[in-house]
């Protein structure tokens, strides 16, 4: 079964400074990857999105996230990190059969550090 | 252009008792999904609907059903509410080929 991995349950950052958050995923063939924000007590919001093509996309609040497929890794970076970024960051791939529904990961806390 | 729309956005019920949440997709788009997220951890799959057909079901017991109207919004219905079930319900939309899921706020439902 498909499956998703982020090992690190927070991540604390100092306001401009760089951050890049793992996910590692369980696939057997080409997986359309996500990254999606959420704010306390809100929906997701899609930060990005990789399906084929160039490993590294752009999405949008400028962040970006390169796909390895000899790693099984989708990580998300950020250059310099701004105190609005602090919220919760869930990375998760498509499992299609009979439907589409996406497996997630449990989700990284972002702590941003004036 | 109206996002994803749930309704309500809170609600608090007691064990045993039954609840219907309700969402209305994105103008245009035919599949609407269910989610259930609990506190500290990555949304669920709980079901997906395609043109008013159950196109998929997560592992959730039968007191999870749900339906598709022919407007495209959906209802989520719980049975027999049990603590367990408090959460964050998500529903989703997405249209045509479009890879995206498009999520609401959410209706969070507290059972005491």
């Amino acid at each position: 079964a498909q499956s998703v991995t982020q090992p690190d349950i927070h991540i604390t950052v100092s306001e401009g400074a760089s951050l890049e958050l793992r996910c590692n995923y369980s696939y057997g063939a080409t997986p359309y990857l996500f990254w999606y924000v959420q704010s306390p007590g809100q929906g997701l919001q899609l930060l990005l999105k990789y399906f084929s093509g160039d490993t590294l996309v752009q999405g949008i609040k400028g962040f970006e996230a390169e796909f390895k497929r000899s790693q099984s890794s989708f990580n998300l970076r950020k250059p310099s990190v701004h105190w609005s970024d602090a919220a919760e960051y869930f990375c998760a791939v498509v499992e299609m059969d009979s439907s589409y529904k996406l497996i997630f990961g449990s989700g990284t806390r972002l702590l941003v550090r004036p | 252009d109206a996002g994803v729309t749930q309704s309500p956005t809170h609600l608090i019920k007691t064990r045993g008792q039954h609840v219907t949440l309700r969402c209305s997709p994105i103008s245009g788009h035919k599949s609407v999904s269910w989610y259930q997220q609990v506190l500290g951890q990555g949304p669920q799959f709980i079901f997906q609907y395609y043109e008013k057909e159950e196109r998929g079901r997560g592992n959730f017991p039968d007191r999870f059903s749900a339906r598709q109207f022919p407007n495209y919004s959906s209802e989520l219905n719980v049975n027999a509410l049990l603590l367990g079930d408090s959460a964050l319900y998500l529903c989703a939309s997405r249209g045509g080929t479009n890879e995206k899921l498009f999520f609401g706020s959410g209706t969070q439902l507290s059972v005491l």
